[in-house]
Parts: structure tokens; C-alpha cells; sequence
């Protein structure tokens, strides 16, 4: 299957973003879905793992769903700020556990 | 908190073998938690996973590269290795390694990346 996400997305300081990724086959549900935040020249962190869990010093403003009607895992992130200016994937994997990620989306925040 | 680096040549020439090494510090190798993976990064593009060991030695690959790629496994100097064979142009990216949970197939922890350049 593949995930696909949009190339790139632009907000405003202080509003909310929505970062989707959508499941091409095999429902959303079935394994669990991370994502990753790279700032340019670093490798990527984790922001959300397991569908929408936050790991400890991710500020609260991130934030993550699933939803099976549209076969789509969400990144959402609040209060937007200048720092949270990067490329984000989302990551899932397949039946024989063989990883799977999505394209990547650059969040601008102008 | 563990620590990961990777090493090895930053240009290979093509038809060549491509040979990387990651060094995993602050942790043990032998938590069977744990899947040692590797992921790749082109220029300006996105991720793409190409494998992983763990256990004893147990691999899983990309189909896409399956027939290229050996990863292996030396837990007594906490390494893990890589070798692509018969590389071209397009096998010129950023290499990643990284530590995942068995259970849940999240990366917790990577390495800053090694650029590899194939090249004449």
C-alpha cells in the first residue's frame, strides 16, 4: 500500500494545521501509524507514535487521529509557531511488517 | 540514552558496493525490544526504509531492494552493518541508521545520517 500525504501546507503563527495521510489499501486501523518532524539538515524525530500518542517533550499542541471513513491518519498541530517549520512523514507498515512512508509534507508557517 | 553513528565511505563508485556501519552506544543490542534498522534519504526527497535485523540475526527487507541489500548483525562491538551491491546514481542519498520497537515498528532513535555519493 502507500500513504499518501499533500506536498505542502502553509499556516499562520498562532492557528492550526492539519497534516493528513491517507492509506491507498488495507484499512488505517489495521497498524499503528507515527510520524516524524525534520528540520532541515537534522534526521527526523518522533512527534506522535502509535496512531496518537505524544512522546515526552513534544508540546501539547501536537496532536494525532485516525480516521477510517476517509482511511486517513492526522497530524494536527495548534498554536502554530515559526518552530514547528519542517518537513513531517507519517510511517506505517504492511502485513509482513515491511515499513511504509508517506511523501512527506512541508509545513511552512508565514 | 542510546546513541547511534554511522560510518563508511561517502563515495562508491558504480557497480560497487556500498558498505556502512552503525555504532550503537548507551544501549544494548541484544534487547530483542529492538529491531536495527536502516532507512535512506535522496536529496531534496523523502524516506525510504530498506531494512532491518534483529534477534539472532533475523532480516527483513524492501522488496525493492531485496536482492541488493545484506544487513548484518555484530552485537560484541554493538554495530550493525549494511551492504548494497552493484550500486548506481541512484543510490546516492543520506543514510540513516536507526533504533525500532518490535512492538510497535517506531523509530526512537536515529543517527544523524552519512551521505553516500555514487560517482565515478
Amino acid at each position: 500500500f502507500m500513504l499518501t500525504q499533500p506536498h505542502s501546507v502553509s499556516e499562520s503563527p498562532g492557528k492550526t494545521v492539519t497534516i493528513s495521510c491517507t492509506r491507498s489499501s488495507g484499512s488505517i486501523a489495521n497498524n499503528f501509524v507515527h510520524w516524524y518532524q525534520q528540520r532541515p539538515g537534522s534526521a527526523p524525530t518522533t512527534v506522535m507514535f502509535e496512531d496518537a500518542q505524544r512522546p515526552s517533550g513534544v508540546p501539547d499542541r501536537f496532536s494525532g487521529s485516525i480516521d477510517s471513513s476517509s482511511n486517513s491518519a492526522s497530524l494536527i498541530i495548534s498554536g502554530l509557531k515559526t518552530e514547528d517549520e519542517a518537513d513531517y512523514y507519517c510511517q506505517s507498515y504492511d502485513d509482513d511488517n515491511h515499513w511504509v512512508f508517506g511523501g512527506g509534507t512541508k509545513l511552512t508557517v508565514l | 540514552q542510546v546513541h547511534l553513528q554511522e560510518s563508511g565511505p561517502g563515495l562508491v563508485k558504480p557497480s560497487q558496493t556500498l558498505s556502512l556501519t552503525c555504532n550503537v552506544s548507551g544501549g544494548s543490542m541484544n534487547s530483542g525490544s529492538f529491531y536495527w534498522t536502516w532507512i535512506r534519504q535522496p536529496a531534496g526527497k523523502g524516506l525510504e526504509w530498506i531494512g532491518r535485523i534483529y534477534g539472532h540475526g533475523n532480516t527483513n527487507y524492501n522488496t525493492s531492494l531485496k536482492s541488493r541489500v545484506t544487513i548484518s548483525l555484530d552485537t560484541s562491538r554493538n554495530q550493525f552493518s549494511l551492504r548494497l551491491t552493484s550500486v548506481t546514481a541512484a543510490d546516492t542519498a543520506l543514510y540513516y541508521c536507526a533504533r525500532s520497537h518490535s512492538g510497535n515498528l517506531h523509530a526512537d532513535s536515529w543517527g544523524r545520517g552519512t551521505l553516500v555519493t555514487v560517482s565515478a
